[in-house]
């Protein structure tokens, strides 16, 4: 079993719709929580980041952690064209600089217009 | 440049040669990362640096893969005798400010024939 198991999708939705998507690990150790976007042929860029479990809102995007549950989430409400891209979830059991990141597979998400 | 720069941004290659990648980190960043993405695989950690600690190899997948860092600054990933299981984007990354600053670029996109 991998460590980050995410979804393999892809996903279409329309435009405007909310958007699920969600990430399990297994390694209970895991603290922090970061989900990435990435764009064709881009590197990944920070989207959202929580600490523990907990909810964090920021604009149309809500990243949920559920560490019971070793369940993570991010909703994209309002989805626009501009959304479409690969998600990536993103874990680590520490925050320094010297922390290593374990992802998950990546879901690529399409909204139609 | 403001972000990280990679080089070159595609290379294709036959099967047994050796190749180099490299990596130019955000000025300041004292932590770089050099990250695997294969097709249907997420990102895999391959090797860290943090300013003169000696580097966490533990990624890397064989005694083929070999990565420098020179002055703390420009990174260089070499792969010899490459195979096609090889095939990938290869993200480096660099930080500053541990995992929440984790800065991509935009990858190098190896192909071997």
């Amino acid at each position: 079993q991998k460590e980050v198991e995410q979804d393999p999708g892809p996903l279409s939705v329309p435009e405007g719709a909310i958007v699920s998507l969600n990430c399990t690990y297994s390694n209970s150790a895991f603290q922090y929580f970061m989900w990435y976007r990435q764009y064709s042929r881009k590197g990944p860029e920070l989207l959202m980041y929580t600490y523990s479990s907990g909810n964090k809102e920021d604009g149309r995007f809500t990243a949920q952690v559920d560490k019971s549950s070793k369940y993570i989430s991010l909703f994209i409400r309002d989805s626009q064209p501009s959304d479409s891209a690969t998600y990536l979830c993103a874990m680590s059991a520490r925050a320094g600089a010297n922390s290593k990141l374990t992802f998950g597979k990546g879901i690529t998400l399409s909204v139609r217009p | 440049g403001a972000g990280v720069s990679q080089s070159p941004s595609n290379k294709v290659t036959e099967k047994g040669k050796d190749v180099e990648l490299r990596c130019d980190p955000i000025s300041g960043h004292t932590a770089l990362y050099w990250y695997r993405q294969s097709l249907g695989q997420g990102l895999e950690f391959l090797i860290y640096f943090q300013g003169n600690s000696a580097p966490d190899k533990s990624g890397l997948p064989s005694d083929r893969f070999s990565a420098e860092r020179t002055g703390g600054s420009v990174s260089t990933l070499t792969i010899q005798r490459t195979q096609q299981e090889d095939s990938a984007v290869y993200l480096c990354a660099s930080s500053f400010s541990g995992i929440y600053g984790y800065t991509f670029g935009s990858g190098t996109r190896l192909t071997v024939v």
